[in-house]
């Protein structure tokens, strides 16, 4: 089975531009997260999805940050304008509503200029 | 608000020591502890744990839960240098998939 597939992997952008990364979960996973991991911070999660529905956005640190689920097998998250500070790896990961493991994307390494 | 925290931050052993992670925890609603290793890319799932005192082993590796200390310990045994990795631990506080609390994680370097 294949596992979460996010895209980009890695993303070298300027200040200002806009940055979309791809996540598609695994199939039969009705839960879908975005987390943002620093080496200050650790994981952080963004926002989750439950059944397509955003659940809890207070991750998000502020406007420049949307994500959207607009089926069961992608979402996207994207931040504009992207900023120096946004600088992160960003994982997606998948789960059963109703578990506790989390299945974890690749990651899409974003570096901000 | 839900608190992890993860002993030691890093680690620096000789392949072949035995090494002890540490994971506390402050939970409201605790369901569940999880336990997850980092490489060069994404986290993968160890052990979950949920029963206290009852250990839970995959090879070199073992965990137990103690839920009156609210703690975990992640051990591995003769250690080898593809151990290194971060290690997180992880609460699942229920209420839907949503109450997954990472703490920052331990780097563990297994020296040759």
């Amino acid at each position: 089975d294949a596992g979460v597939i996010q895209s980009p992997r890695h993303e070298v952008t300027e200040m200002g531009q806009e940055v979309t990364l791809r996540c598609k979960p695994i199939s039969g996973h009705n839960s879908l997260f975005w987390y943002r991991q620093t080496m200050m911070r650790g994981l952080e999660l963004l926002i989750y999805f439950n059944n397509n529905v955003p659940i809890d956005d207070s991750g998000m640190p502020e406007d420049r940050f949307s994500a959207k689920m607009p089926n069961a097998s992608f979402s996207t998250l994207k931040i504009q304008p992207s900023e120096p500070r946004d600088s992160a790896v960003y994982f997606c990961a998948s789960s059963l509503a109703t578990a506790g493991e989390l299945f974890f994307g690749e990651g899409s390494r974003l570096t901000v200029l | 608000e839900d608190k992890v925290v993860q002993s030691p931050l890093s680690l620096v052993v000789h392949e072949g020591d035995t090494v002890t992670l540490n994971c506390s925890y402050e939970v409201t609603n605790f369901r569940s502890l999880l336990w997850y290793k980092q490489e060069k890319k994404a986290p993968t799932f160890l052990f979950m744990l949920t029963s206290s005192g009852i250990e839970k082993k995959s090879g070199r590796l073992s965990s137990i839960l103690d839920k009156k200390e609210l703690f975990s310990i992640l051990n591995i045994t003769a250690t080898q240098t593809g151990d290194s990795a971060v290690y997180l631990c992880a609460t699942y506080s229920g209420g839907g998939a949503d109450g997954l609390t990472f703490g920052k994680g331990t780097h563990l370097i297994i020296q040759p």
